[in-house]
């Protein structure tokens, strides 16, 4: 099956810092990515779509400047957390579609945001 | 964003027995989803369903759909302790291409 990854899969940045995290679809071309947060215990809640080579589309209440979303190409997405604060602290996951009209989602393995 | 809704939150069973869980949508949907995940881990794609299926099975999994009622069930027969995690429904509606809506999740625990 698809296999799309994240790194890192744990981070821990002190305040104020940026972090990156990078989602790659390792055997198939991902023509759109969707990032997700997930607090303690709850579901996801999707925080923007990507499609290769053009702008993300942002959810209503997420900060298209402090949450970068860059989807450079048709196998890596970056999301790009700008001037960490602790309520940042998080899980997030990636997820990744190939061909249009083809619904299932590939989640990559989330990665845990701590910010000190 | 959030929109539909699981039922139940939380459900804990004895292994060997049956586990049920349902979830409610709000729009109209094109498929509905189910997806499972371990504690601190990703998602795994269980099963999916189309607006125009009603039943479809998967293994030990059994997933109805009735769209008159916008509303989900996903069974799981004779049920393992590995089976221990949450389980998710997401719709995926007719108008947004592949976005997917996550309930809430059902966090379902297996005895041995």
């Amino acid at each position: 099956g698809a296999v799309v990854s994240q790194h890192p899969s744990r981070v821990i940045c002190k305040s104020g810092t940026s972090v990156k995290i990078e989602c790659r679809s390792l055997d198939f071309q991902a023509t759109t990515m969707f990032w997700y947060r997930q607090f303690p215990k709850k579901s996801l809640m999707l925080m923007a779509t990507s499609n290769e080579g053009s702008k993300a589309t942002y959810e209503q209440g997420v900060e298209k400047d402090k949450f970068l979303i860059n989807h450079a190409s048709l196998t890596l997405s970056t999301l790009t957390v700008t001037s960490a604060h602790p309520e940042d602290s998080s899980f997030y996951i990636c997820s990744a579609t190939g061909l249009a009209g083809f619904y299932e989602q590939y989640f990559g393995p989330g990665t845990r945001l701590t910010v000190t | 964003s959030q929109q539909g809704e699981e039922d139940p939150q939380a459900l804990s069973i004895q292994e060997g027995e049956n586990a049920t869980m349902n979830c409610s949508y709000k729009t109209s949907i094109n498929n509905l989803q189910w997806y499972r995940q371990n504690s601190g881990r990703g998602l795994v794609h269980l099963i999916l369903i189309r607006s125009n299926e009603r039943e479809k099975h998967s293994g030990r999994l059994r997933v109805t759909l009735d769209t008159s009622k916008k509303s989900s069930s996903l069974l799981i027969t004779a049920s393992r302790a590995a089976d221990t995690a949450s389980y998710f429904c997401a719709s995926g509606p007719n108008n947004a291409g592949n976005m997917l809506t996550f309930g809430g999740g059902t966090r379902l625990m297996v005895k041995p």
